[in-house]
């Protein structure tokens, strides 16, 4: 079955910088586009940005543009992000999703800013 | 950017009561338009997408409809485990958004 399991928990300081990974298995990873979604605490669902597996081309939301990062590792079936000066705003789960329609959710990562 | 405006904020509803969710969107998606629950301390799970297409191993009592502008989550006959945050989610045009949300509380 479909699977997208990220990596652990992490504790940042502000203006650092974190990298997530989301590891898919069960399908076919260069099939469908990957997502970054993330929630902060007590809040909604905020879309980040998507990555074409095939050709690692990307597209992210103008309130990320300039400090966020995806990438993908065609071998290990590996997607990952990158979110720099990091402040206590970005403290929140960060998940990964497959599909136009997200039909997959990794279990969430989350990501702590604090001094 | 689409911005997708959900209704209610939250609902408060008694079990085998019907619920309905709207989603409006500020300019036409056609039917790219996908549902979403969420229980605390989970990831969200997918409903319905494309506005009215059921998803496999989710109960008939969700369904979706609309086009366009306007959609519609429906939650017949309300059980207990229902209780959670349901969000809509566009796919029309980059970049994707999210509703914000409603949570549906059980009485």
């Amino acid at each position: 079955q479909v699977q997208l399991v990220q990596s652990g928990a992490e504790v940042k300081k502000p203006g650092a910088s974190v990298k997530v990974s989301c590891k898919a298995s069960g399908y076919s990873f260069t099939s469908n586009y990957l997502h970054w979604v993330r929630q902060a605490p007590g809040q909604g669902l905020e879309w980040m940005g998507i990555i074409n597996p095939i050709d690692g081309t990307t597209s992210y939301a103008p309130k990320f543009q300039g400090r966020f990062t995806m990438t993908r590792d065609t071998s290990t079936s590996t997607i990952y992000m990158e979110l720099s000066s990091l402040r206590s705003e970005d403290t929140a789960v960060y998940y990964c999703a497959r599909d136009s329609w997200l039909s997959s959710w990794g279990q969430g990562t989350l990501v702590t800013v604090s001094s | 950017e689409i911005v997708l405006t959900q209704s209610p904020d939250f609902q408060s509803v008694t079990p085998k009561e019907t619920v309905t969710i709207t989603c409006r969107a500020s300019q036409s998606i056609a039917n790219s338009l996908h549902w979403y629950q969420q229980k605390p301390d989970q990831s969200p799970k997918l409903l319905i997408k494309y506005a009215s297409q059921s998803i496999s191993g989710v109960p008939s009592r969700f369904s979706g409809s609309g086009s366009g502008t306007d959609f519609t989550l429906i939650i017949n006959s309300l059980e207990a485990e229902d209780a959670a945050t349901y969000y809509c989610h566009q796919s029309s045009s980059l970049p994707y958004t999210f509703g914000g949300g409603t949570k549906v509380e059980i009485k």
